[in-house]
Parts: structure tokens; C-alpha cells; sequence
């Protein structure tokens, strides 16, 4: 079935830095993808969509200078967190549909927990 | 907007009891629903869907129905496992395209032997 791969699975970093975290479609390829970012004990907030080819669509109250999302190909979207800060600690995930099939749910990484110091 | 309103948890039961999760939603048109496992460190599985009303989704015991009249797809699993134990969301997504999921905010089922 329709696999995406998430990496790195755990990060820490210090305040300041920039952290990459990688979303890959393993066999199919997504024009879309969708970053959401989940806070202990809450659900899921979508943070931004990533278009292949152009520019991520951000939510409301999101940073897009804070978090850079590039789609460079079919198969990876990619967030950078820059200029980290602990209350950016959170674990993120990547999520996208696989347009081959029918009614295709969501599949998801498996999550990046990322830690600032 | 839409939304997703499941119960609060945590949820405590024993092994072999019955559990129900409890999950509405709002939605301008006529949404997919959808649940959704995490289990304790890992990202999100797809465990049931439906797409149109009156669909039964199942898996791995689980099951919901899609209830157009009460906008619902609450969660049953007639006798849970230690192995059950993680946090379920309930989402819908709006058409067939490329659209987000809506998550409710997850209910925590800890299931003990």
C-alpha cells in the first residue's frame, strides 16, 4: 500500500538553529502534501499545504518565513524550521494522498519529534 | 468551518470490555470520515473509513458507521486488547480532491489486563 516516509524520526537542536525535516511518497507520487504539527495531548493542526512546483498555501497564523516548506519534486516535500526555538518543540508530521487510487485517505510519516534546547 | 467533535478522554477500560468513542462533526457538504490510530510514538494509521451515509467501516474488530441524520461515525469495538491502547482521532475531509483532513482532538483509550 501507499507508504510515506518521514525522516528524521527524532531531532534535537539548539535555539537558533534550523532543523530539515524530509517527507517522501515511496510509490506514488503527490502533488500535494500536507504538514500538520501536533502539540502534546492535542490534536492535529494543519500548518501549511505543499504544492509541487509552487508556492505552500499556510494557514492562518502560521509563519511562512519560520516554516519553509519546498516541494521540488513529486516524490519530497521538505520543512525547514528556522531559527529554532523551544516553543518550537512539537512533533510534526507529514501527510499526503495517493491520486491513483479512489477515495485515497491520507496516509502519514511517521512523525518528527523535534526538541530545542 | 468544519470541525470534529469527539469524546474527552482518557478512556480506562478493562480488557475484553466494550468501547464506544463518540464522534460528530459539522460539514458544509457531504464529507468522508475517517478514523485514525496513533500509537505511543509513532505517526498516524488509517484504521476505518466512510464515504457516503449509511457506510459501515471495520477493521480489526473496529467499526463505525457513518450517520448522516445525526452527523456521526462514533467508534465500537465489541471486546478491546492491552494492544488497542493508543489515541484515536476522528476526521473528515470535504470532496475527493486534494483536501485536508479536519481531526478532532483524539481520544486516549488505555486498555489494562
Amino acid at each position: 500500500g501507499a507508504v510515506v516516509s518521514q525522516h528524521p524520526s527524532r531531532v534535537i537542536c539548539k535555539s537558533g538553529t534550523s532543523v530539515k525535516i524530509e517527507c517522501r511518497s515511496l510509490d506514488f507520487q503527490a502533488t500535494t502534501m500536507f504538514w500538520y504539527r501536533q502539540f502534546p495531548k492535542q490534536s492535529l493542526m494543519l500548518m501549511a499545504t505543499s504544492n509541487e512546483g509552487s508556492k505552500a498555501t499556510y494557514e492562518q497564523g502560521v509563519e511562512k518565513d519560520k516554516f519553509l516548506i519546498n516541494h521540488a519534486s513529486l516524490t519530497l516535500s521538505t520543512l525547514t524550521v528556522t531559527s529554532a526555538h523551544p516553543e518550537d518543540s512539537s512533533f510534526y508530521i507529514c501527510s499526503a494522498r495517493d491520486p491513483g487510487q479512489n477515495n485515497s485517505p491520507l496516509h502519514f510519516g511517521n512523525g518528527t519529534r523535534l526538541t530545542v534546547t | 468551518g468544519d470541525s470534529v467533535t469527539q469524546m474527552e478522554g482518557p478512556v480506562t477500560l478493562s480488557e475484553e470490555a466494550f468501547l464506544t468513542i463518540n464522534c460528530t462533526y459539522t460539514a458544509t457538504g457531504y464529507p468522508s470520515l475517517f478514523w485514525y490510530v496513533q500509537y505511543p510514538g509513532e505517526g498516524l494509521q488509517l484504521l476505518l473509513k466512510a464515504t457516503k451515509a449509511d457506510d459501515k467501516g471495520s477493521n480489526k474488530g473496529f467499526e463505525a458507521t457513518y450517520r448522516k441524520e445525526t452527523t456521526s461515525f462514533h467508534l465500537e469495538k465489541g471486546s478491546v486488547q492491552v494492544s488497542d491502547s493508543a489515541v484515536y482521532f476522528c476526521a473528515l475531509a470535504e470532496g475527493s480532491g486534494n483536501t485536508p483532513l479536519v481531526f478532532g482532538k483524539g481520544t486516549r483509550l488505555s486498555v489494562i489486563a
